[in-house]
């Protein structure tokens, strides 16, 4: 068990580019997240998976965002034609329904140039 | 919609001084996260307050909930350098245990020999 996994730590691109982000959670963790956090922000919650199913997404994630997780296990999180506005730390937690915490990755940091 | 709101957002306090944060939020919540934040470094889950009354300590960090009032305090006791860092709380407003949490702002805590 070596915590949430997060990769790239950090991605620079242009705008209008497409990127991906990686996460790989706690081991039998059946619950994952993603997290969207700016500069003097706190973290501000965009979508979770319960196993392979995408359970809810944020109102603030619009149509250029997808998150998928394909056998349940790690999850990716597309960004389509990045805006300079995506530019923030994306943070991936996971949990299962035992526990009363959720445990958080490093993020990935995203500058959009 | 639910707010959180945090203060202060900065806190510049001497070693072995006490101060306490306050955490109030605007709907009905059971459960409350406190976080905490090194810069460059992900969130480590401090406190996990389930019911009203509920209070938490761990060391020189004690947490309390007022679900009466929507408040929950981070009280500081005899602070130390190394309690330095960004203090978060999250509110989860799902009805259960769906860590759909709302953060606030943070309060940046400094703490000067």
């Amino acid at each position: 068990d070596t915590g949430v996994s997060q990769d790239p730590r950090h991605k620079i691109t242009k705008r209008g580019q497409n990127v991906t982000f990686r996460c790989d959670p706690i081991s039998e963790h059946n619950r994952l997240y993603w997290y969207r956090q700016t500069l003097g922000q706190g973290p501000e919650f965009l979508t979770y998976f319960q196993n392979e199913a995408q359970l809810e997404k944020s109102r603030l994630l619009s149509d250029r965002f997808s998150a998928e997780r394909p056998k349940g296990s790690f999850s990716t999180l597309e960004i389509q034609r990045t805006e300079q506005g995506d530019s923030a730390m994306y943070l991936c937690a996971s949990t299962t329904g035992a526990l009363d915490k959720l445990f958080f990755g490093s993020g990935t940091q995203l500058s959009v140039l | 919609e639910l707010k959180v709101e945090q203060n202060p957002l900065f806190l510049s306090m001497q070693e072995g001084k006490n101060y306490t944060i306050y955490c109030n939020y605007s709907t009905t919540s059971d459960r409350l996260y406190w976080y905490r934040q090194d810069p460059g470094k992900s969130l480590e889950s401090l406190f996990v307050l389930l019911s009203n009354g509920a209070v938490k300590q761990e060391g020189r960090l004690m947490a309390s909930l007022d679900t009466k009032a929507r408040l929950s305090t981070l009280h500081i006791t005899a602070a130390v350098h190394d309690l330095s860092a960004t203090y978060f709380c999250a509110v989860d407003n799902s009805g259960g245990s769906n860590y759909k949490l709302t953060f606030g702002k943070g309060t940046l805590l400094t703490v000067n020999p």
